[in-house]
């Protein structure tokens, strides 16, 4: 089965510190998107490309959140610095064309900043 | 701004019972319509999806109804098992350059009891 591929499955950081999550995406895919979950707001959609260009980040703190995708088989979300605030499990996900047809979701980043 | 609500917030359910799942939609936009099931650890998975033409959708054991006028959709699991225990989001997307940006609803947790 192809799979949307997340690293690191799990970090813990102290509030300061920069945060590298990644995203491997369907071979494909190319829309990705960068959601984050959390109990109190559910899931809320950061930022997505298409064909590596940034579609839209509104959701996305800018002050302290980029994302990018170096190429097609990689995209990255960076936090710096990062805050209490920002412990939630990030997912990417990917999907073909526009995307509106069914996302495949990674197994998510689970962060916990202290 | 919250365009999808979702009821209940949770849902227990004996086995064999059939799990009733409630969305409603503010944006006429919307013209997409899918479900997400998501357990523990693992990302959402697209379990069935609605466009506004029809009324009805069925795959096995889950059933969408669509209701236009109303502007709500719920989703139906008959004979529930306890593996389909599990978090539940509806979500909706529009056409556009917006088209890929999934909303999501806040999310059902449903148990199914054996």
């Amino acid at each position: 089965d192809a799979r949307v591929t997340q690293t690191p499955r799990h970090k813990v950081t102290e509030m300061g510190q920069e945060v590298t999550m990644r995203c491997q995406p369907i071979l494909g895919h190319n829309t990705v998107f960068w959601y984050r979950q959390t109990m109190m707001q559910g899931l809320e959609l950061l930022a997505y490309f298409r064909n590596r260009a940034p579609l839209d980040d509104s959701g996305m703190p800018k002050d302290r959140f980029s994302a990018e995708m170096p190429d097609a088989t990689l995209a990255t979300l960076k936090i710096q610095p990062s805050e209490p605030r920002d412990s939630a499990v990030y997912f990417c996900a990917s999907g073909e064309g526009a995307g509106r047809y069914g996302y495949t979701f990674g197994s998510g980043t689970r962060l916990t900043v202290v | 701004q919250q365009q999808v609500k979702q009821s209940p917030q949770s849902l227990i359910v004996q086995k064999g019972g059939i799990s009733i799942i409630n969305c409603a939609y503010e944006n006429t936009a919307f013209d997409y319509f899918p479900w997400y099931q998501q357990f523990p650890g693992k990302g959402p998975a697209l379990l069935i999806a609605i466009r506004p033409d029809v009324s009805e959708k069925k795959e096995g054991r889950f059933t969408i109804s669509f209701n236009k006028s109303a502007k709500q959709f719920s989703l139906h699991i008959m004979d529930s098992q306890p593996g389909d225990s599990a978090t539940y989001f509806c979500a909706a997307s529009m056409g556009g350059t917006s088209g890929s940006r999934l909303t999501f609803g806040e999310g059902t947790q449903l148990t199914v009891n054996p």
